[in-house]
């Protein structure tokens, strides 16, 4: 199985937004609509950011947010702040029977 | 509070066997599918395999597919992975995690993440 593919990073200045693609094929992200992001500082576990492409777990705050166009996925995160670094993972059922996660963003704050 | 915790990693020979466990609690642990998830050191996440909430629907990365096996207890609310016939690119950081649906296969997202138990495959 492929993964899916992401930027290796992206950077934006406090209070901006940013946006982090995750990019499959029609056999998975394409295909239906659980997609889901993760957050991982280092040396931390990851954390569930955003779930069936749109929404948003319990205590994530609304400056996260998800959506998704044909084969590509994409996190925004708004009003950046300091905490937002780390690192940011997209994963999607496939049609062949598996889980799929991407190669992993770094997300930077200037 | 939803707690996972993983046990069994360690040093391992190429070619050895090692049992990975997981112990839940503070949700119905019968009612959700449960995934192992890897992480090599300074690499990304590879989802290795699911089992749904019945045993019933398991699946695995081609990468691991006939070598290791998935399994759930649910009178001891625990998780295992043998792993047989360990290579050095299975060296990672596993983690135990719980899925967000009962039947994983169609479709899954992981809410809940243990700390990880880490398996070193060296001779």
């Amino acid at each position: 199985q492929s993964a899916l593919t992401q930027p290796a990073s992206v950077s934006g200045s406090p209070g901006q937004s940013i946006t982090i693609s995750c990019t499959g094929t029609s056999s998975d992200i394409g295909n239906n609509h659980y997609v889901s992001w993760y957050q991982q500082h280092p040396g931390k576990a990851p954390k569930l950011m955003i779930y069936e492409v749109t929404d948003r777990p319990s205590g994530i705050s609304f400056r996260f947010s998800g959506s998704k166009s044909a084969n590509t996925a994409s996190l925004t995160i708004s009003g950046l702040q300091p905490e937002d670094e780390a690192d940011y993972y997209c994963s999607s059922f496939s049609r062949s029977g598996t889980m799929l996660f991407g190669g992993g963003t770094k997300v930077t704050v200037l | 509070e939803v707690q996972l915790v993983e046990s069994g990693g360690g040093l391992v020979q190429p070619g050895r066997s090692l049992r990975l466990s997981c112990a839940v609690s503070g949700f119905s642990f019968d009612d959700y599918a449960m995934h192992w998830v890897r992480q090599a050191p300074g690499k990304g996440l590879e989802w290795v395999s699911g089992i749904s909430w019945n045993s019933g629907s398991i699946g695995y990365a081609d990468s691991v597919k006939g070598r290791f096996t998935i399994s759930r207890d649910t009178a001891k609310n625990s998780l295992y992975l043998q792993m047989n016939s360990l290579r050095t690119e299975d060296m990672a950081l596993y983690y135990c995690v719980k899925g967000g649906w009962a039947d994983w296969t169609n479709g899954d997202y992981f809410d809940y993440w243990g700390q990880g138990t880490l398996v070193t495959v060296s001779s």
